[in-house]
């Protein structure tokens, strides 16, 4: 069964507390990526990884990093978050450079 | 600069009607993908062109790398066909996908 699956779906937390979004995928992808989406700029790349401790920074890396311990796993990670990083993230696979992305659901994070 | 230009960012349709949403690239792309956004928050495959067209139902989509351009057709639109609508293309020998900022699609009886 082709699926990514994110956890959590909703999350609420103060403003320099450490946040950590789990992403797992089981169609041995090799490529994993963390998005954000915000009103009106779409979906922006925050990193993504080749493989397993292979990362690299997307478009937006600052104030996130990840972690890759597993082919099927992909965490993000926000060390101290700040209010302007409420959004929703989207993790995602695809088998290799390019090809389709498979997307999980969603992550709704909250900063107060 | 912005590589995928998408077009509109938002669409009022009636239902039965259709329209087209479009995306222009700066740059060649190798392949352009179509997606949208459920009322869960997923993002759902439509399309995955590398060349040519595509048709599904009533949803056709084209790709032209040359004229760095990508089409999605909505014919007969259904009041489901609601929702946001995203491109997304890939460079030669690029490592992930660049997306459009999304079309907001309204469908109304």
């Amino acid at each position: 069964d082709m699926k990514v699956t994110q956890m959590p779906r909703y999350l609420i937390k103060r403003m320099g507390e450490n946040v950590l979004l789990e992403c797992g995928q089981d169609m041995s992808h090799e490529t994993m990526y963390w998005y954000r989406q915000d009103p009106g700029l779409g979906l922006q790349l925050i990193y993504i990884s080749y493989d397993v401790d292979s990362n690299s920074e997307g478009d937006i890396p600052k104030g996130y990093r990840v972690s890759r311990k597993k082919r099927e796993h992909f965490s993000l990670i926000l060390d101290s978050a700040k209010t302007n990083q409420t959004s929703v993230y989207f993790c995602a696979s695809s088998y290799g450079q390019g090809d389709t992305l498979y997307f999980g659901a969603g992550t709704r994070l909250s900063v107060l | 600069g912005d590589q995928v230009e998408q077009s509109p960012s938002a669409l009022s349709l009636h239902e039965g009607t259709g329209s087209a949403l479009r995306c222009n690239f700066t740059t060649t792309m190798r392949a352009v993908q179509w997606f949208r956004k459920n009322s869960r928050g997923s993002l759902i495959n439509l399309f995955y062109l590398a060349s040519g067209t595509k048709e599904n139902g009533r949803l056709k989509s084209a790709f032209d790398s040359k004229e760095r351009y990508s089409t999605l057709h909505i014919r007969d639109a259904q009041l489901e066909d609601s929702g946001t609508y995203f491109c997304a293309a890939s460079h030669q020998g690029g490592r992930a996908l660049i997306f459009g900022t999304g079309t907001t699609v309204s469908v109304s009886p």
